[in-house]
């Protein structure tokens, strides 16, 4: 089962734009993550922000989280056509020992 | 250098010849995990293991085997690989559940 869901599936911008993406999920959660993998490689964590939490920033990334909604944001600002890459968010159920992820993002920046 | 090890990383074999694929961290994390990704379906956890000689299954279990002998590998058996087992299969580890998790580099499996 899927506790993530991301939104859009692809999106495509110019390089210098901001790119948001978007996670919904169906259970509470203690936190939730948020992914990148480059094609066909392994997963790299990009940033955690917890239910009590309600937005981090990390360089130019930045996230938040409306438990309310049961929906978390990732943004990217400033693109780069090394941004290209599929994102992920991942949740833990609240109950369980499972990380569950989404089907991602596609995020092409073109030059 | 911290990192999660699997081997090996790319792999075609034929139906009913069981395999094994192996799983390292050099990070001393209680937990693992191997995840299976399919075009459309995302990341599906397989097995985790909490610890050593602790392990449970995931979402997409069946014809999957696993052991935790040493905190610091987990490998996934094939017992009797079938062609819906092509995939790419990723291993991760962390210090928690719940924590960040640092995946391997992939292991693209084909089954003819």
């Amino acid at each position: 089962s899927q506790q993530g869901e991301e939104d859009p599936q692809a999106l495509s911008i110019q390089e210098g734009e901001n790119a948001t993406m978007n996670c919904s999920y169906k259970t509470s959660i203690n936190n939730l993550q948020w992914y990148r993998q480059n094609s066909g490689r392994g997963l790299v964590h990009l940033i955690l922000i917890r239910s009590n939490e309600r937005e981090k920033h990390s360089g130019r990334l930045r996230v938040t989280l409306d438990t309310s909604k049961k929906s978390s944001s990732l943004l990217i600002t400033a693109s780069r056509a090394a941004d290209t890459a599929s994102y992920f968010c991942a949740t833990d159920a609240d109950a369980g020992n499972m990380l569950t992820f989404g089907g991602g993002t596609r995020l092409m920046v073109k030059p | 250098e911290a990192q999660v090890t699997q081997n090996p990383r790319y792999l075609i074999t034929v139906t009913g010849k069981k395999l094994t694929v192996t799983c390292s961290q050099n990070m001393n994390h209680e937990y693992m995990s191997w995840y299976r990704q399919d075009p459309g379906l995302g990341l599906r956890q397989i097995y985790y293991s909490m610890n050593v000689e602790v392990t449970d299954k995931g979402d997409v279990p069946e014809g999957y085997k696993v052991s935790r002998k040493e905190k610091r590998n987990f490998p996934l058996i094939l017992e009797s690989p079938s062609p819906n087992q092509t995939s790419l299969y990723f291993c991760a580890s962390s210090f928690g559940e719940w924590n960040t998790q640092y995946f391997g580099p992939g292991t693209r499996l084909t089954v003819l």
